[in-house]
C-alpha cells in the first residue's frame, strides 16, 4: 500500500513568488491535513480537507490557501512569498477526520524562500 | 483557542537511563495521540488514547492519559540509541474539531 506523497520534495523561490504544493494521499483516505514546521515551533496546523470542504483552519494569513480534489489529492498554495515562510510542509492524511484515527504523514517539502 | 504544552522541550539521557515527556492541554480533550519523528524524517503514529486514565504500553514504552482527559505522558523505560528523536503529542478537542501538536520533546541518547 502505497504512503503519503508529497511533491516536490524540496524548493527554492524567491520572496515575491507563489508556490503549489502538491500532496496525495493513501488510497481510501478522505482527510487530509497541511502543516507547517519550523525548528522550535513544532507543527503548526495550516488546514484540514475532508471530502473536498475545509473542515479547519489554522491561524494563518490568506496567503496561504488550499483545496482538495475528488480523489482526495490535496494542494496547498502560497502566495506573495515571504522569507518566513521557509519551513518544511508536511501533510497527513488519515482515513477519517483529523484526530479521530491515526494520521500518516509525508515526507515532506521543504520551501526555502530568498 | 486551545494549546496544547509539551515539557521538556529537550533531554539528553545516557543508553539506558529512563524518560518522561508531559502533555498539557488547556481544554479537555476527546483523545490524545503520540506521534515520534526521527531526525531528517516525519512524525510516525505511535498510539491514541482515549479513555480517562488510561495506560497502554508499547514495549519500553508506557503511554498514559490523565483522569482529567487534560494531560497525557510517554514514558520510555531504559532507553536506547534507537529511541533518538522527537516525541510530540496532539490532543483533539471536540469543541473545536481540531488536532492540535504540542512543540515536542527532543531526545538525544547517548552510547
Amino acid at each position: 500500500k502505497a504512503g503519503v506523497t508529497q511533491t516536490p520534495r524540496y524548493l527554492i523561490k524567491t520572496r515575491g513568488q507563489q508556490v503549489t504544493l502538491s500532496c496525495s494521499p493513501i488510497s481510501g483516505h478522505r482527510s487530509v491535513s497541511w502543516y507547517q514546521q519550523t525548528p522550535g515551533q513544532g507543527l503548526q496546523f495550516l488546514f484540514e480537507y475532508f471530502s473536498e470542504t475545509q473542515r479547519n483552519k489554522g491561524n494563518f494569513p490568506g496567503r496561504f490557501s488550499g483545496r482538495q480534489f475528488s480523489n482526495s489529492r490535496s494542494e496547498m498554495n502560497v502566495s506573495t512569498l515571504e522569507l518566513g515562510d521557509s519551513a518544511l510542509y508536511l501533510c497527513a492524511s488519515s482515513l477519517d477526520k483529523a484526530g479521530n484515527t491515526e494520521a500518516f504523514f509525508g515526507q515532506g517539502t521543504r520551501l526555502t524562500v530568498v | 483557542g486551545q494549546q496544547v504544552m509539551q515539557i521538556p522541550q529537550y533531554q539528553h539521557v545516557q543508553e539506558g537511563e529512563d524518560f518522561t515527556t508531559y502533555c498539557n492541554s488547556s481544554t479537555t480533550l476527546s483523545n490524545i495521540q503520540w506521534y515520534k519523528q526521527r531526525p531528517g524524517g516525519h512524525p510516525v503514529f505511535l498510539i491514541q488514547l482515549v479513555k480517562s486514565g488510561e495506560v497502554k504500553k508499547q514495549k519500553r514504552l508506557t503511554f498514559q492519559f490523565g483522569e482529567a482527559k487534560k494531560n497525557s505522558s510517554l514514558h520510555i523505560t531504559a532507553t536506547q540509541t534507537t529511541d533518538v528523536g522527537t516525541y510530540f503529542c496532539a490532543g483533539l478537542n471536540s469543541g473545536y474539531s481540531t488536532l492540535t501538536f504540542g512543540k515536542g520533546t527532543m531526545l538525544l541518547v547517548s552510547p
